[in-house]
């Protein structure tokens, strides 16, 4: 399996704020991505990237970016947080082969008030 | 268009077997993924099928046709830890493409 960090576990901020919640990966996977899901309901993908200098939006993209400058490193950003942002937001990754799996960090539970 | 279909909700007893089937359609298909994700937690990678036929895992088992657009999850001697979201996903069409992800199907195991 692949070893993914997400930080910071657990954030709560007010509104307006800029905010960048970190995903990073041990195992040099090419292939990383941002999903948002709310308590009981399903993923919705956000942003994901090919590799390095590669970044794609998801389903759900137009109030956030990433940037993927390194290929451990894959943050997502919030220009300026809602309280609709409030959801859990968890990060993946998958190996360089066509049908290699995929696996999540952690996540990160993030509540704006 | 890209469609998964899986039931939103089942419940069984303890000890018991059940199966959460899953139906596709995709535009491709390039493998089909269970993930068992715990309330509040990442979903964690449970079986992959590219080709017709059963893979066991344990009491864990998954089946895939290809001429229907189906699959099913097989948990045996259900244990409460069960207890989860069980989550269908399938890969479309090259290998660089998103996982599609079904809505997800909440197991209750009951005493």
């Amino acid at each position: 399996e692949a070893d993914i960090y997400q930080t910071p576990r657990y954030l709560v901020i007010g509104t307006g704020k800029k905010i960048t919640l970190e995903c990073s990966q041990t195992m040099g996977h090419d292939k990383m991505y941002w999903y948002q899901q709310d308590p009981g309901m399903e993923l919705h993908l956000i942003h994901y990237s090919y590799g390095v200098n590669s970044t794609e939006k998801g389903d759900l993209s137009s109030e956030s970016t990433v940037s993927r400058i390194r290929t451990e490193h894959f943050p997502l950003t919030l220009e300026s947080a809602r309280p609709s942002h409030t959801s859990q937001y968890l990060c993946a990754t998958a190996g360089n082969r066509g049908t290699d799996t995929q696996y999540f960090g952690p996540g990160t539970r993030l509540t704006v008030l | 268009g890209q469609n998964i279909d899986q039931p939103t909700e089942m419940t069984a007893t303890e000890d018991a077997i059940v199966q959460i089937n899953c139906t596709y359609q995709t535009s491709g298909f390039n493998g089909l993924f269970w993930y068992q994700q715990h309330a509040g937690e990442a979903p964690t990678f449970l079986s992959y099928n590219v080709l017709d036929g059963l893979e066991e895992k344990g009491r864990f088992s998954s089946f895939l046709s290809r001429s229907k657009g189906y699959s099913y999850l097989l948990l045996k001697e259900l244990q409460m830890k069960d207890s989860a979201s069980y989550l269908c996903a399938v890969r479309d069409n090259s290998g660089n493409t998103p996982l599609v992800f079904g809505k997800g199907t909440r197991l209750s195991v009951i005493a």
